[in-house]
């Protein structure tokens, strides 16, 4: 079974870096691809990026684009989220979640972690 | 990119069915698939490819498609349903993209 865990989110100063961490607890990580999804204080989801199960295929959003790098280490059975160039509007719970076969959705999520933007 | 519209609420009483659209313009072309998420926790999963029903959700819950909207259909609304519902679909480009979600009152 699959159980994500996300950590490494914390309070930052504008202009700053992080590294979000993912560990899948199962057996399976390099099976399936992954993606990153925020959410701000009180607003809806945006997803910010999806690696495949090998790393050879990234996407991101627009708005982090240049800024983040999402990355994977499947031995260790652990995705990740170089943050650089944080603003404030990075503010969000940031949560990975496990995309479903044929990528249609993400199947399993993680609880989340926070992260704070702000001087 | 391409944009997914929700109607912000949506109220009903329990036992009655609750119905939630999205409506974008890659919808006929883009599967689409929902979540829900209750307060403080992480989103679930409740259908996807439009239509299907990952194991473990109800049968209360399905969805249909139509041109470019999706909807998805709550049968029978138990209390526990309350929740934001966001519909989610991608391009062929990558890019992926959420509506701006759904809340669910159950009077």
């Amino acid at each position: 079974e699959v159980q994500l865990l996300e950590s490494g989110g914390g309070l930052k100063q504008p202009g700053g870096s992080l590294r979000l961490s993912c560990v899948d607890s199962g057996f399976t990580f390099r099976t399936y691809g992954i993606t990153w999804v925020r959410q701000a204080p009180g607003k809806g989801l945006e997803w910010v990026s999806t690696i495949s199960n090998t790393g050879g295929t990234i996407y991101y959003a627009d708005s982090v684009k240049g800024r983040f790098t999402i990355s994977r280490d499947n031995f260790k059975s652990t995705l990740y989220l170089e943050m650089n160039s944080l603003r404030a509007e990075d503010t969000a719970v940031y949560y990975c979640a496990k995309l479903a076969p044929g990528a249609f959705g993400m199947d399993v999520w993680g609880q989340g972690t926070t992260v704070t933007v702000s001087s | 990119s391409f944009e997914l519209t929700q109607p912000p609420s949506v109220s009903v009483s329990p036992g009655q069915t609750a119905r939630i659209s999205c409506s974008g313009d890659a919808l006929p072309k883009q599967y689409a698939h929902w979540y829900v998420q209750k307060p403080g926790q992480a989103p679930v999963m409740v259908i996807f490819k439009d239509s299907e029903r990952p194991s473990g959700i109800p049968e209360r819950f399905s969805g249909s498609t139509s041109g470019t909207t999706v909807t998805l259909t709550i049968s029978g609304v138990k209390a526990e349903d309350e929740g934001d519902y966001y519909c989610q679909s991608g391009d062929t480009g990558g890019t992926w993209v959420f509506g701006g979600g759904t809340k669910l009152t159950v009077l």
